[in-house]
């Protein structure tokens, strides 16, 4: 059972580059969600998508940009990286009602040098 | 901007203590509460989720929730250090219109010492 898969794992990038991370699901769940994480600030919001074809702003939202491409996949894209963006990454995905847990990916450890 | 609020710790109990985390949240509309355990360098993952006021007891965790005082707490009775884990709490609040998301607080760091 591979529930959430995030790729990739690990990404050093040099300021002002960009790229994305990848993150599908397959749970068949509606809502997929990206936080971030840094140290002794817990899981703070970036982008969420509560169903196919909607997205909407979190917490920290700016620098990012997001696609919920289908129902499985949602991607966030950095356009212009910067040290600040450093970061743990996580993606989650839920059948989307506020009764239901949330399902993380693995995470992804970013370094924005 | 809904407010979850924890302790960072470190929280230091002796092996085969109970373990007491606090957690106290901003919006008075919140329904469901979760505690997610995370191991250094891992993923959270669930151990516990109460929907209504009072106890839930499951093996040697028990939330406790008093939507009166926006009040949530996990018990870990007869700790062991393998229970040694940052331990972060998330109430659902709503972001937009269209939906809901888990706000998380920045976690208690609990060490159970041999």
């Amino acid at each position: 059972n591979a529930g959430v898969t995030q790729t990739p794992k690990f990404q050093v990038l040099k300021t002002g580059q960009s790229m994305t991370l990848q993150c599908a699901q397959d749970m068949n769940h509606n809502s997929m969600y990206w936080y971030r994480q840094d140290p002794g600030m817990g899981l703070r919001l970036i982008y969420y998508s509560a169903s196919e074809g909607t997205t909407d702003k979190g917490e920290v939202p700016n620098g990012y940009n997001v696609s919920r491409l289908n129902k499985r996949e949602f991607s966030l894209r950095l356009e212009s990286a910067a040290p600040s963006q450093t970061s743990v990454y996580f993606c989650a995905s839920s059948p989307g009602s506020q009764r239901e847990k949330l399902f993380f990916g693995s995470g992804t450890q970013l370094s924005v040098l | 901007q809904k407010e979850v609020e924890q302790n960072s710790g470190p929280l230091s109990v002796p092996e085969g203590a109970i373990a007491s985390l606090n957690c106290t949240y901003s919006d008075r509309g919140s329904q469901s509460f979760f505690w997610y355990r995370q191991y250094s360098g891992k993923s959270p993952e669930l151990i516990m989720f109460i929907y209504s006021n009072g106890d839930k007891e499951d093996g040697r965790f028990t939330a406790q929730l008093n939507k009166a005082s926006q009040y949530v707490s996990l018990l870990i009775r007869d700790s062991q250090p393998s229970d040694s884990a940052t331990y972060l709490c998330a109430v659902y609040g709503s972001w937009s219109n269209s939906g809901y998301a888990l706000n998380f607080g920045k976690g208690t760091s609990l060490l159970v010492t041999p």
